[in-house]
């Protein structure tokens, strides 16, 4: 079946970039999404990029795509402490109900 | 006012008990979807409705049944409830824009299975 990964755990230093990965194993994938949870609360979406993009930026988010390698990252530029929570990548196929998340990624952002 | 409300936010119940929970989107979204997040924070789908028609039944046991009454509602109720029941539940509705389907999601609701 189809599957995203990411790594679980992520740590940096307030004002560093943080980058978090993504792969992901079915290329039908169409739509490529970036949601951010914090402690108790639902997911919210941050951004989102269609695949036939290689990068989308939003002030401190940029999205990166490598569609051959199947590879998203999400860079976010002077992370803050308030950045800290849980990632999730996503992808969706055009014309299906197939929305996958992939596992999370916990960002530890350091004072 | 909240877009996606689910009620309760937290339940604790006893081994066996039937429970429901509840969930509401005022976005006039046609599609709606619970999620169950374990205590490693992985997401399942486990149902999604579109327009009151359930599109995506994952492999849940039949014990969970979801319902929905109209395109602005979908409720959970889970009969016989068992310790590996206990996660948080998260409601979802969606839109579609140019093509992407966009999620917004409820606040979650925490169930505890002693």
């Amino acid at each position: 079946g189809e599957d995203v990964e990411q790594s679980l755990f992520l740590s940096v230093r307030e004002g560093d970039s943080s980058v978090i990965n993504c792969t992901y194993t079915d290329s039908s994938s169409t739509y490529l999404y970036w949601y951010k949870q914090e402690p108790g609360a639902g997911l919210q979406l941050l951004t989102y990029i269609f695949s036939n993009m290689d990068m989308k930026q939003d002030q401190r988010l940029t999205v990166l795509l490598n569609k051959k390698d199947k590879h998203l990252s999400l860079r976010i530029a002077d992370t803050q402490t308030g950045d800290s929570a849980i990632y999730f990548c996503a992808v969706s196929t055009s014309g299906t109900y197939k929305y996958i998340f992939g596992t999370g990624t916990r960002l530890k952002v350091l004072a | 006012d909240t877009a996606v409300s689910q009620t309760p936010k937290y339940l604790v119940t006893q081994m066996g008990n039937d429970k429901s929970i509840k969930c509401e989107q005022n976005l006039g979204h046609d599609t709606m979807y619970w999620y169950k997040q374990d205590s490693k924070k992985f997401l399942k789908i486990m149902f999604s409705y579109n327009n009151k028609e359930l599109i995506i039944n994952e492999t849940v046991p039949n014990r969970f049944s979801p319902k929905s009454p109209d395109k602005a509602h979908l409720n959970l109720h889970i009969n016989s409830l068992e310790l590996g029941d206990s996660a948080v539940y998260f409601c979802a509705s969606s839109l579609q824009v140019s093509g992407a389907n966009v999620l917004t999601f409820g606040a979650g609701s925490r169930l505890t299975v002693l």
